[in-house]
């Protein structure tokens, strides 16, 4: 079936490189997606990297991709304290034509000041 | 413009009560989502229209009734609902729901309910 893992909480200090870490479960997954979402706010778009790819960099966001192991993480340099929320990883199945995602439970990350 | 609208950002209501969220999108999308998310957990996926038309419903109470007026627009009707139904509701939107492109889902900000 198709299923998504990720870590629950990660802290890190001001400054820090941050890393989270989410496993899949569907090896035909088209694409993978991250998502931020601040508290009562909706979830906003971050990066998405497609199956055939191993990674993609934005500025201060690194997504690697590993799909042997099935397994995406997210790396934020210079973590700030603006990047304390939820990050949902999420990919879509390669069997979809539904436009239906399928998320992890979401990772919160703390940043210390 | 990559920007999802939802209405009203907040709503209390009582179990007796009728009333729609309204979600508003002009990137051209031709799909459309209403997602439901309790706190601190995942959205769950509740219903989507592909080109105007109902294409999944994961079996969501009747109390819960969507409308897609037009390829822009969609609303959620609400009736009869229970205190457990208070969460947030999210819409989404993404170009269209087939494998042709990188299908990301644009959301919008939300309407947080609360039934009394």
């Amino acid at each position: 079936g198709e299923d998504v893992e990720q870590s629950l909480f990660l802290s890190v200090r001001e400054g820090d490189s941050s890393v989270i870490n989410c496993t899949y479960t569907d090896s035909s997954s088209t694409y993978l997606y991250w998502y931020k979402q601040e508290p009562g706010a909706g979830l906003q778009l971050l990066t998405y990297i497609f199956s055939n790819m191993d990674m993609k960099q934005d500025q201060r966001l690194t997504v690697l991709l590993n799909k042997k192991d099935k397994h995406l993480s997210l790396r934020i340099a210079d973590t700030q304290t603006g990047d304390s929320a939820i990050y949902f990883c999420a990919e879509r199945p390669g069997s979809s034509n539904t436009g239906k995602l399928i998320f992890g439970q979401g990772t919160t990350l703390q940043v210390k000041p | 413009d990559t920007e999802v609208t939802q209405t009203p950002k907040h709503l209390v209501m009582g179990m007796t009560n009728k009333k729609s969220l309204k979600c508003e999108q002009h990137m051209g999308h031709r799909a459309m989502y209403w997602y439901k998310q309790k706190a601190k957990k995942p959205p769950e996926l509740m219903f989507v229209y592909s080109y105007e038309k109902l294409s999944i419903n994961e079996s969501v109470p009747s109390r819960f009734s969507p409308e897609c007026p037009n390829s822009s627009l969609l609303n959620l009707h609400l009736h009869a609902l229970q205190p457990e139904d208070s969460a947030l509701y999210l819409c989404a939107s993404s170009q269209d729901v087939g494998g042709a492109g990188s299908g990301e889902l644009f959301f919008g900000e939300g309407s947080r309910l609360t039934v009394l």
